[in-house]
């Protein structure tokens, strides 16, 4: 079993549409959990931490369960520029290695 | 700030020949890492460090070396370039288990 699975998608929405993706973790020990977005051929860029609580930045929201061992993310009312892969990274404790999801491809279409 | 750096953007190589792939921060970060991405294969760990003088083998290290004589500075070398080398290369780094900062990524063909 892979450390941190997605599904690779692709996910095709229309504008507007509310989309969520999981990613699933195998190391209860993981300490910090994050998404990131990473365009076409370009570098990956921090979309957002996850923190224990769940937590909200604009129209996106991250959500952990630690007891099933994975972490979320919903985007709501989807635009054109949501089109994008979205990396799910894992840090496990006393370890410097973080664990990267293959990604999950969105596709937004008018 | 100027974050990570990372040269060059492109690169074509013939198959046998080396280069290095160059990778600075001026974050002060402790952990560096290089990865290589291919198609449908995700990002992939080649080398990684924890500090000055300190650097380990992640996935597929075979065929890369690495050294990190600074904490600024962790270069990666290709010895003998083949044609399964033709992918992506991003350098990234950070500091106590938080986020990832990545460089822009390196393009290299290896024909």
């Amino acid at each position: 079993r892979k450390e941190v699975e997605q599904d690779p998608g692709p996910f095709n929405v229309p504008e507007g549409a509310t989309v969520a993706f999981n990613c699933t973790y195998s190391n209860s020990a993981s300490q910090s959990f994050f998404w990131y977005r990473q365009d076409c051929r370009k570098e990956p860029k921090l979309l957002m931490s996850v923190y224990s609580s769940g937590n909200e930045d604009g129209r996106f929201t991250a959500q952990l369960n630690r007891a099933s061992q994975y972490i979320s993310l919903l985007i709501r009312d989807s635009k054109l520029s949501d089109s994008a892969t979205y990396l799910c990274v894992v840090n496990p404790g006393g370890s410097y290695i973080p664990t990267f999801g293959r990604g999950t491809s969105l596709i937004v279409h008018p | 700030n100027a974050g990570v750096t990372q040269t060059p953007k492109f690169q074509v190589l013939k198959t046998g020949q080396s280069m290095t792939l160059q990778c600075a921060q001026d974050m002060n970060h402790e952990y560096m890492s290089w990865y290589r991405q291919d198609p449908g294969m995700g990002l992939r760990l080649i080398h990684y460090s924890v500090g000055a003088g300190i650097t380990d083998q992640g996935e597929v290290p075979n065929g890369y070396n690495v050294s990190r004589s600074t904490t600024e500075d962790f270069p990666l070398r290709l010895l003998s370039a083949a044609p399964s080398q033709t992918s992506v290369y991003f350098c990234a780094s950070m500091t106590g288990g938080e986020k990832l900062f990545f460089g822009s990524g390196t393009q290299l063909s290896v024909l």
